[in-house]
């Protein structure tokens, strides 16, 4: 069965340094993966996405994500926080049903000035 | 203005009463989505539609109904048989994996 667990609840870093968000998966077969980002009492938007394609995968707004299948991991990371970057963050694995979406438990990310 | 619409943005319904949620996307997209999110947690997937007059149940789709009558709009009702309907509820649609999603709903039953 498909999974994602995301490994930290809680982020918080300052203004201008590197951000990481981890997140690792399971899955029986080459799943795709996202990221996504919620600002308080807004819906989700899409910062990038996995397809089998290239492993180093960028995303809006600085964002990156590699994947690693040794390690089935999907860490999102920035090189500099901005205030504008504190909001929830998904990861998310394809279900085995087509069209189907496995979402994390979330991560909030703080940024301190 | 292409995207996916949620109406209203707040309601409050007393115990007992059935509602509904409005969502409507102008991007053409044969499947649509409805999640639950709770505070703290991911979301959960209440109903979905691949095409339209089909749709399948979804994680906790107890208490809820769909219809898919138009491609573009997907509407959830709330029943009374929802045993904790107070959440915020989001909309999604999309092509294959891919979705987006509307601004959500915040639903209040006192």
């Amino acid at each position: 069965a498909q999974s994602v667990t995301q490994l930290d609840s809680h982020v918080s870093v300052s203004e201008g340094t590197p951000v990481l968000l981890r997140c690792n998966y399971s899955s029986s077969y080459s799943p795709s993966l996202f990221w996504y980002v919620q600002h308080p009492n807004k819906g989700l938007q899409l910062l990038l996405k996995y397809t089998s394609a290239a492993t180093l995968v960028k995303g809006i707004n600085g964002f990156e994500a590699e994947f690693k299948k040794s390690e089935t991991s999907f860490h999102l990371t920035k090189p500099s926080a901005h205030m504008s970057d504190a909001a929830e963050y998904f990861c998310v694995v394809s279900g085995i049903s087509s069209y189907k979406l496995i979402f994390g438990s979330g991560t909030r990310l703080l940024v301190r000035p | 203005d292409g995207g996916i619409t949620q109406s209203p943005k707040y309601l409050f319904r007393k115990e007992g009463q059935n509602v509904t949620l409005s969502c409507e996307q102008n991007l053409n997209h044969d499947a649509m989505y409805w999640y639950r999110q709770d505070p703290g947690q991911g979301l959960r997937l209440i109903y979905y539609s691949q095409i339209v007059n089909d749709f399948q149940k979804g994680d906790i789709a107890e208490g809820y109904s769909v219809s898919r009558e138009k491609k573009e709009s997907f509407p959830l009702t709330v029943t009374s048989a929802q045993k904790n309907p107070t959440a915020f509820y989001l909309c999604a649609s999309g092509q294959k994996y891919e979705q987006y999603f509307g601004p959500g709903t915040r639903l209040t039953v006192t």
